[in-house]
């Protein structure tokens, strides 16, 4: 079935530095979403990528998805205080969703 | 402006107990989905609909039942629960393949 695997599963960063996690399917992608889950939190929406190889950014994050969309990346540049918290993956087989296994990010200050 | 609303937010059941978790939104979405949280594993889809009267198997649907009625509602119940169901549960809808809206989580514990 369907998989969707994210690395790495915990990343620790001095505030300030960058940071990057990898998201692959094991399956062709119609379409690549990323959520981020602060601490206690419900997952909440941040971006859609649709196209082979688009990159889309906001502000500090930006965002990619593979030329076979099967991978996507997220980037945050000089991370801060605000941006911990867990980072998923998500991508749409048929009428599943399915999610990889996040990353969570600590920032330290 | 409510969007997706879950009820209870905690809950403690002992083995064997069956209970429903509540899940309404109000954004007239089609697609309904139910996930549960457990660490290192990401979000797992238990039970989804993708309209009033229609509802399908996700990943892990052993132990859960659900129906829906309405497109508002989506229940989700645990018919005899488990210590392995002891989880944090979200509901999520959109329409189409869009954004998933979740609501706030319902956090279960089974002794």
């Amino acid at each position: 079935g369907q998989q969707v695997m994210q690395i790495p599963q915990y990343q620790h960063v001095q505030e300030g530095e960058d940071f990057t996690t990898y998201c692959n399917s094991s399956t062709t992608l119609s379409n690549i979403q990323w959520y981020k889950q602060r601490p206690g939190g419900h997952p909440v929406f941040l971006i859609q990528l649709v196209k082979s190889g688009e990159v889309k950014k906001q502000k500090r994050l930006t965002f990619q998805f593979g030329e076979a969309k099967k991978n996507s990346s997220l980037h945050i540049t000089a991370t801060q205080t605000t941006d911990v918290g867990t980072y998923f993956c998500a991508g749409p087989a048929g009428n599943q969703f399915y999610f990889g296994t996040g990353t969570s990010l600590t920032v330290i200050p | 402006n409510a969007g997706v609303t879950q009820t209870p937010k905690f809950q403690v059941l002992k083995t064997g107990q069956s209970m429903t978790l509540q899940c309404a939104q109000d954004m007239n979405h089609e697609y309904m989905s139910w996930y549960r949280q457990d660490p290192g594993m990401g979000l797992r889809l238990i039970h989804y609909s993708v309209g009033a009267g229609i509802t399908d198997q996700g990943e892990v649907p052993n132990g859960y039942n659900v129906s829906r009625s309405t497109t508002e509602d989506f229940p989700l119940r645990l018919l005899s629960a488990a210590p392995s169901q002891t989880s944090v549960y979200f509901c999520a809808s959109t329409q189409g393949t869009g954004e998933l809206f979740f609501g706030e989580g319902s956090r279960l514990t089974v002794l």
